[in-house]
């Protein structure tokens, strides 16, 4: 069965310090895509970025980057500089085709506050 | 676009209640999914509609009924509301059919209490 796993459940860090959030995952199937969404204090899941099994390229956005390691099924976001305004909670979530449709399997979610 | 809308925001309902739980999105999308989220346990999915007229059990159906009223519309109901049923619901929508891992849109959640 797919699973998420996202060990750390909550961090703490000064503002401007750099900040990983793990994210293991465990599937069986060859082509699959990758997740990251942002849950601010308000309540709404933000969409982050996509990665699909095929590429392996590291990403980066601003202050935002992602590791994506197939051999150790990982796939990691680091924050870099990080603001107040990054204090939220980060899921990690793992596609999986059903009947026509796409289920997301998602993590336990990792709290990250910053404090300034 | 107002993307997904979710009704209502908050609600709380004593056990034995029935409610129903409104997801409308503007954005033609295929498929929606209904998930919950509790502490410490992510999100999970309770039911999905693949396309109107389709709907199927996720991961915790127990509880729950959906209907996928039109293209717009999928509902989510509780005939007899548990304290086990106290969580955050969120509604979602996916183009699939246009590409599996297409991001899933999310509505801003309604927030249940059973007491």
């Amino acid at each position: 069965a797919q699973k998420v796993t996202q060990a750390q459940t909550e961090i703490s860090v000064v503002e401007k310090e750099d900040v990983t959030l793990d994210c293991v995952y465990e599937t069986r199937d060859t082509t699959y895509y990758l997740f990251w969404y942002k849950q601010p204090p308000s309540g709404e899941l933000v969409f982050l970025i996509r990665r699909n099994s095929f590429d392996e390229q590291n990403e980066i956005s601003g202050r935002y980057s992602w590791n994506f390691q197939k051999s150790t099924s990982s796939f990691n976001f680091t924050i870099t500089a990080s603001q107040v305004v990054d204090s939220a909670v980060y899921f990690c979530a793992l596609s999986e085709q059903i009947q026509g449709a796409q289920k997301l399997v998602f993590g336990q979610g990792t709290r990250l506050t910053i404090n300034p | 676009n107002a993307g997904v809308t979710q009704t209502p925001k908050f609600q709380v309902l004593k056990t034995g209640q029935s409610m129903t739980l409104q997801c409308a999105q503007d954005m033609n999308h295929n498929s929606m999914y209904w998930y919950r989220q509790d502490p410490g346990m992510g999100l999970r999915l309770i039911y999905y509609s693949a396309s109107e007229g389709t709907t199927d059990k996720g991961e915790v159906p127990n509880g729950y009924n959906v209907s996928r009223l039109n293209k717009r519309e999928f509902s989510l109901r509780l005939e007899s509301a548990a304290p086990s049923q106290t969580s955050v619901y969120f509604c979602a929508s996916s183009p699939i059919g246009q590409g599996f891992g297409t991001e899933a849109f999310f509505g801003q959640g309604t927030r249940l209490t059973v007491v």
